[in-house]
């Protein structure tokens, strides 16, 4: 148990909706990272929020966004779902500001587009 | 772009056998190279590595780094049928206000111990 929490466990919808997934950091991790896990793209690196604020962005589309909020936790919000967005998207903590840091991982959500 | 590059992308081996993953990476101000296992769940740490020629080693897992070459190495010894997950291979830049944190991963590679 790596001590990073996501909700829901799996989460199915249809094309042109919205989803949020949510995630709780370790205890005292001021770092919350997303990354997208399919098939074809393998994993990637969505964005990362650093205390509240935006740190880094990756592959990210525009549909998505993320926030981190005062408690520190972070929601990743779908919209305008695709087929494609089908993925495991995990959630992931550090400590600080992320570079050279020990990641820890969140069990994931799976997100099923039909 | 940066990029990461994980060989072989499978991998089937008998218990007790001894395995090589190998990881190379292209990457703009490298700052350290992390490797992960990934079972059914979420990816779990391994190691960091962040200097060339030092071996890091846990129980019978061990990983190097070659910086000149741009490449790592993770050995498996006396492989189990536990051992068997993805292993993932990520580097990251050295620190940019906008960044940070940005890592790269490759697509992994997956063993199969067999009993």
């Amino acid at each position: 148990d790596s001590g990073v929490t996501q909700t829901p466990k799996h989460l199915i919808t249809a094309t042109g909706q919205r989803v949020t997934l949510r995630c709780s950091p370790r205890s005292g991790d001021l770092s919350v990272y997303w990354y997208q896990q399919s098939l074809d793209q393998g994993l990637q690196f969505l964005i990362q929020y650093y205390n509240g604020e935006e740190r880094a962005k990756g592959n990210i589309l525009e549909r998505f966004s993320a926030q981190q909020f005062p408690d520190l936790h972070s929601e990743l919000n779908l919209s305008s779902l695709e087929l494609g967005d089908s993925a495991l998207y995990f959630c992931a903590s550090s400590e600080g500001q992320g570079v050279g840091e020990t990641q820890y991982f969140g069990p994931g959500t799976r997100l099923l587009v039909l | 772009e940066d990029k990461v590059v994980q060989s072989p992308l499978s991998l089937v081996v008998h218990e007790g056998d001894t395995v090589t993953l190998n990881c190379s990476y292209e990457v703009t101000n490298f700052r350290s190279l992390l490797w992960y296992k990934q079972e059914k769940k979420a990816p779990t740490f391994l190691f960091m590595l962040t200097s060339s020629g030092i071996e890091k080693k846990s129980g019978r897992l061990s990983s190097i780094l070659d910086k000149k070459e741009l490449f790592s190495i993770l050995n498996i010894t006396a492989t189990q049928t536990g051992d068997s997950a993805i292993y993932l291979c990520a580097v990251e830049p050295e620190t940019h206000n906008t960044n940070a944190g940005k890592s790269t991963f490759g697509d992994g590679t997956t063993l199969t111990v067999k009993p």
